[in-house]
């Protein structure tokens, strides 16, 4: 069964700072990754997602996320975080086999100016 | 492009009414529509998906003749919460999966709705 774990249920960093948000995946077969940002009572803004080729996802706003295979993670990064950035965000992996997608837990960002 | 909309954004009814909620695509067609269910602070949970033409499949655990899909068109699927009760108090997204014609790029993804509040007294 597939499953994605997001350790940290909060992640803070000042504007300026680089930002991690960790993910790691349990899929049978070769994962499809995305992540997703939701700011309060909105639904999902997708980011990036990660189907095959080069380890190194950019997305949106400066976003970017590496798949690293051998440790089944894919962790968003931004090199320098705006307050802006503050929201709710979710890893998800889908199997290639069909389009049920599993979320994380979410981790919420906290960028202080 | 790739825009879905969810109708209405917040619904407010007493127990044991019906509400039904409305997801569109609007700028394409979409094979598969999906319904997450998301209580505060906590992740999305799939609901059911639902393909134009046919039968809603249901996760575990989701009450079918309580949740009630009908993807009827290509570009429209709705949820009917049926005799709604305070602890269906939630915020309900819809996901919408775009036909592999629609552009390449966006095969695999799923187009988010903004959610609809619905809040049962």
């Amino acid at each position: 069964a597939q499953s994605v774990a997001q350790p940290e249920d909060q992640v803070n960093v000042a504007e300026g700072n680089p930002l991690t948000v960790k993910c790691t995946y349990s899929v049978s077969g070769n994962p499809y990754l995305f992540w997703y940002v939701q700011y309060p009572n909105r639904g999902l803004q997708f980011l990036l997602k990660y189907i095959t080729g080069d380890n190194l996802v950019k997305g949106s706003y400066g976003f970017e996320a590496e798949f690293n295979k051998s440790q089944t993670s894919f962790h968003l990064k931004k090199p320098s975080a705006l307050v802006s950035d503050s929201a709710l965000y979710f890893c998800a992996v889908r199997d290639t086999g069909g389009f049920k997608t599993i979320f994380g837990a979410g981790t919420r960002l906290f960028v202080k100016a | 492009g790739a825009v879905v909309s969810q109708h209405p954004s917040w619904v407010i009814c007493k127990s044991g009414t019906s509400v039904k909620i409305e997801c569109r695509s609007l700028d394409f067609q979409a094979t598969t529509m999906f319904w997450y269910r998301q209580f505060p602070k906590q992740s999305l949970m799939l609901m059911a998906t639902s393909n134009e033409g046919s039968k809603a499949t249901y996760e575990q655990g989701v009450e079918k003749d309580k949740f009630l899909i009908n993807h009827a068109s290509l570009t429209l699927s709705t949820l009917t919460v049926t005799s709604a009760h305070p602890e269906d108090s939630s915020f309900y997204i819809c996901s919408a999966a775009p036909h592999r014609d629609f552009v390449p790029s966006t095969y695999n993804e799923q187009f988010f709705g903004p959610g609809t509040r619905l809040t049962v007294l």
